[in-house]
């Protein structure tokens, strides 16, 4: 079936650092790939997604591009903060939309 | 506004007993999910409802109950079955019919007493 595998954690950084998390995924067709993230005890957020190969997501100076031929949906961040401080859940949709499937959570600490 | 609402944001269990979570949505979506997350793990799904009066398994069903007999709302029964229930647990719900993003609530913890 389906899967999403991400980088373990923790992920701990100093603010400025440059990072990449990385994520793949196998699914059979074409699934739509997301990041969402979540602090500390609250719901999950869509931080940004993409729809097609080659799609690149964008959002909060988060980017993440869809590579059908390695499988990838790597998250980086160029600069990251005290602020970006959460767990980042990489997912996918499968073909037919009916359910989302997570990978495991990575979290990530930015030291000041 | 509109949104997604989980209650309580606490609840506690004793042995032997049901407890049912709360979840509520405004957002005229027609899907909606329940998932599991246990400290330092990613989420799993219980059970999803597609549509009203309709609900499947998710991967770890055994031990949960759901009904949806209105669009809104998709109540989680934790049953006495159920011997692990100590979790925090996500609804969320999504727009059909297109590879949308899920909204989610701001969870529930469950603890045993």
């Amino acid at each position: 079936g389906d899967s999403v595998t991400q980088m373990e954690g923790p992920v701990t950084l100093s603010e400025e650092a440059f990072l990449t998390i990385n994520c793949t995924y196998t699914a059979t067709g074409y699934p739509s790939l997301f990041w969402y993230v979540q602090y500390p005890g609250e719901g999950l957020q869509l931080l940004l997604k993409a729809t097609k190969a080659d799609d690149k997501g964008s959002n909060k100076g988060f980017e993440a591009t869809y590579r059908k031929e390695t499988t990838s949906f790597h998250l980086e961040k160029g600069s990251v903060q005290v602020s970006d401080s959460a767990v980042y859940f990489c997912a996918l949709s499968d073909s037919s939309a009916s359910k989302i499937i997570f990978g495991s959570g990575t979290r990530l600490s930015i030291r000041p | 506004d509109g949104g997604i609402t989980q209650s309580p944001k606490y609840l506690f269990r004793k042995e032997g007993q049901n407890v049912t979570l709360s979840c509520e949505q405004n957002l005229n979506h027609d899907a909606m999910y329940w998932y599991r997350q246990d400290p330092g793990q990613g989420l799993r799904l219980i059970y999803y409802s597609q549509i009203v009066n309709d609900f499947q398994k998710g991967d770890i069903a055994e031990g949960y109950s759901v009904s949806r007999e209105k669009k809104e709302s998709f109540p989680l029964t934790v049953t006495s079955a159920q011997k692990n229930p100590t979790a925090f647990y996500l609804c969320a719900s999504q727009p059909t019919g297109v590879r949308e993003k899920l909204f989610f609530g701001s969870g529930t913890q469950l603890s045993v007493l």
